[in-house]
């Protein structure tokens, strides 16, 4: 089945630093990519995703790129807030067989310094 | 439109004991999934139903049942609680195909299994 990993783990960034998380996938077939925010005591809300069919989407300070050859996909968020502090989860879903579902990655907690 | 709802918030359990975690969505969404959340390990799937009728495992089915009779109802049931169990538990939906679309989810059940 798919594997996704998260790095780093954990992340500190000074406000209106740029902050970026990565993930890798197994299945050469996913092909939809979500990132989650999840703030502390509350339920994953989805903050953008990506199909395979594009390299990179943005929205105002958060953008995610893609890039199927290695696998690979990460988000990128400018000019960083203290709102932005929260728990940031992966996910990847194949289209057709096996498990419909996603998989995520571990997360990573990121901690903006005001 | 409530969205997803869950309950109970919180419950504390003895080992052995069962219970059912509720789950109703008001939306009207074909895609349900139930998700468990330990420190460092992400969300992990339990179980999914892509529709009334029909259900199939997930990462970690073991010591869960799920049913769906209705659209609205996705309840999860633990048949003889363990203290492995101890987690946070989110029932999440989803439009459409569902896995490959933004995950709804619900506010949570934080369970402790003593």
């Amino acid at each position: 089945g798919e594997n996704v990993e998260q790095h780093p783990s954990t992340l500190s960034v000074q406000e209106g630093d740029s902050a970026v998380i990565k993930c890798t996938y197994s299945d050469s077939a996913s092909n939809y990519f979500p990132w989650y925010k999840q703030e502390l005591g509350k339920r994953p809300q989805l903050i953008i995703d990506i199909r395979s069919n594009v390299g990179e989407k943005k929205d105002q300070r958060i953008a995610v790129t893609l890039n199927k050859t290695a696998k690979h996909f990460s988000l990128h968020i400018t000019e960083t807030q203290p709102e932005d502090s929260a728990v940031y989860f992966c996910a990847a879903s194949r289209p057709d067989t096996g498990r419909r579902a996603l998989t995520f990655g571990s997360g990573t907690r990121l901690q903006v310094q005001p | 439109n409530a969205g997803v709802t869950q309950t109970p918030k919180f419950q504390v359990l003895k080992t052995g004991q069962s219970m059912t975690l509720q789950c109703a969505q008001d939306m009207n969404h074909e895609y349900m999934s139930w998700y468990r959340q330990d420190p460092g390990m992400g969300l992990r799937l339990i179980h999914y139903s892509v529709g009334a009728g029909i259900t199939d495992q997930g990462e970690v089915p073991n010591g869960y049942n799920v049913s769906r009779s209705t659209t609205e109802d996705f309840p999860l049931r633990l048949l003889s609680a363990a203290p492995s169990q101890t987690s946070v538990y989110f029932c999440a939906s989803s439009p459409g195909t569902g896995w490959d679309n933004e995950q709804f989810f619900g506010p949570g059940t934080r369970l402790t299994v003593l």
